[in-house]
């Protein structure tokens, strides 16, 4: 089955940047794309991007644009997802979140346990 | 970007109650349209899509309609493991969310 595990929790100063690692098995991980969500405390979810395995392209969220970063590695069947300039704001969950089919690239379908990052003085 | 509304932000319903959130999109979007429930300290999980096409393993008492602006999710008889909140999220880039209607049960 399908399973999505991401690294665990980190702690990080204003300014710090953190990478965070969701390690896909259960299927083949080249063929689906996945995308980075996060939720605040008590916040809606945010879409921050995604990494489209047809074409290799990655698309940000304006919001993050110039701060965050997509990246795969297939070889391990992993996704990362590396944010700078952390500022208290970015406190949240984040998540990974593998499109439900090859067609449906818009339908998160598994989703991470999630990581808590905290960004604290 | 296409703004998510959904209504009410929480309610309170009995077990077998039918129960009906909303969600309204700023601007047309189809039926690019997804629901997903989330419990307390969990990932979400999803429910809906395309509007209308329930989910595997999602119970059949959920069901999604709607097309364009206005979608809708019923839950047709209300039980104690639907306590959550559940969101709506359209598929058009950047994706966004609505805010949440978290539903409790009396």
């Amino acid at each position: 089955q399908v399973q999505l595990v991401q690294s665990g929790a980190e702690v990080k100063k204003p300014g710090a940047s953190v990478k965070v690692s969701c390690k896909a098995s259960g299927y083949t991980f080249n063929s689906y794309s996945m995308h980075w969500v996060r939720q605040a405390p008590g916040q809606r979810l945010e879409w921050m991007g995604w990494s489209n395995a047809g074409n290799g392209n990655t698309k940000y969220s304006q919001k993050f644009q110039g701060r965050v970063s997509i990246t795969r590695d297939t070889s391990a069947s992993t996704a990362y997802m590396e944010l700078s300039s952390l500022r208290s704001e970015d406190t949240a969950v984040y998540y990974c979140a593998r499109v439900l089919t090859v067609v449906l690239t818009a339908t998160l379908g598994y989703w991470g346990q999630g990581t808590l990052v905290t960004v604290s003085s | 970007d296409i703004q998510m509304t959904q209504s009410p932000s929480s309610l309170s319903a009995s077990v077998g109650d039918r129960v009906t959130i909303t969600c309204r999109a700023s601007q047309t979007i189809s039926r690019y349209l997804n629901w997903y429930q989330q419990k307390p300290g969990k990932a979400p999980k999803l429910l809906i899509y395309d509007a209308s096409s329930l989910q595997s393993g999602a119970p059949p008492r959920f069901s999604g309609s709607g097309s364009g602006t206005d979608f809708t999710l019923t839950i047709s008889s209300l039980q104690p493991e639907d306590s959550a909140t559940y969101y709506c999220q359209q598929s058009y880039s950047p994706l966004t969310f609505g805010g949440g209607t978290k539903v409790e049960i009396k």
